[in-house]
């Protein structure tokens, strides 16, 4: 069974530039797949920050971008602030009206 | 873009709840649309989606045969009904709306569904 994985917990220090990914455990994540991030702190809603591999939804600052590095989806935070620190999410459409969701990134920021 | 869920509670295992998610803002009968769960203090897990015209749905193995997906365009709002609901059901549920090709670009606030004797 294929899951997506990510990276569960990931440490930056504010200003500096982190990136987290998103694989597959069987295959390589493409374009195909429509890698998307989500932000989520804790009480909250997930908010979109990246879609279709690179696409910033509406307000995202531009320090957030999306790509696919090698066989993975990945997301880059270039000067990471205080206020990144969340829960981040990425989903991997699966073919056929499937999607699957990895396990989360939690980034702290210290 | 709004998006409002309603009709979560707390429900018996092997009961049944229907929850309802208000669309605004946008062309609701344009888009795809999904319900994503969160179980309290885990990951997020897509449920289920719908195609705009509502004739295609699409079911986490974890849901299949128990719930299902519709959507009312001329109400613009979207529904997941449940049966045979289990502990390991018990979540926040969010609907979310697509983007034209791929997964999601605004969130509902959710709606806790608590399945418990």
């Amino acid at each position: 069974q294929t899951v997506v994985a990510q990276e569960p917990s990931f440490s930056v220090s504010p200003g500096e530039t982190v990136t987290l990914t998103c694989a597959l455990t069987s295959g390589s994540v493409t374009t195909n797949n429509f890698p998307s991030w989500y932000q989520q702190t804790p009480g909250q809603a997930p908010r979109t920050l990246i879609y279709s591999t690179n696409t910033r939804s509406s307000g995202v600052p531009d320090r957030f971008s999306g790509s696919i590095l090698g066989n993975k989806a990945a997301l880059t935070i270039t000067g990471a602030q205080a206020d990144d620190e969340s829960d981040y999410y990425c989903i991997l459409y699966m073919g056929g009206g499937s999607r699957l969701f990895g396990g989360g990134t939690k980034l702290t920021v210290l | 873009v709004q998006l409002l869920e309603s009709g979560g509670g707390l429900v018996q295992p092997g009961g049944s709840l229907t929850v309802s998610c208000a669309a605004s803002g946008f062309t609701f009968s344009a888009y795809a649309m999904s319900w994503v769960r969160q179980a309290p203090g885990k990951g997020l897990e897509w449920v289920s989606a719908i195609n705009p015209n509502g004739i295609g749905t699409f079911f986490a193995d974890s849901v299949k045969g128990r719930f299902t997906i519709f959507r009312d365009n001329s109400k613009n709002t979207l529904y997941l009904q449940m049966i045979s609901l289990r502990a390991e059901d018990t979540a926040v549920y969010y609907c979310a709306k697509h983007v034209t090709t791929g997964n999601f670009d605004y969130w509902g606030h959710g709606t806790l569904v608590t399945v418990s004797s």
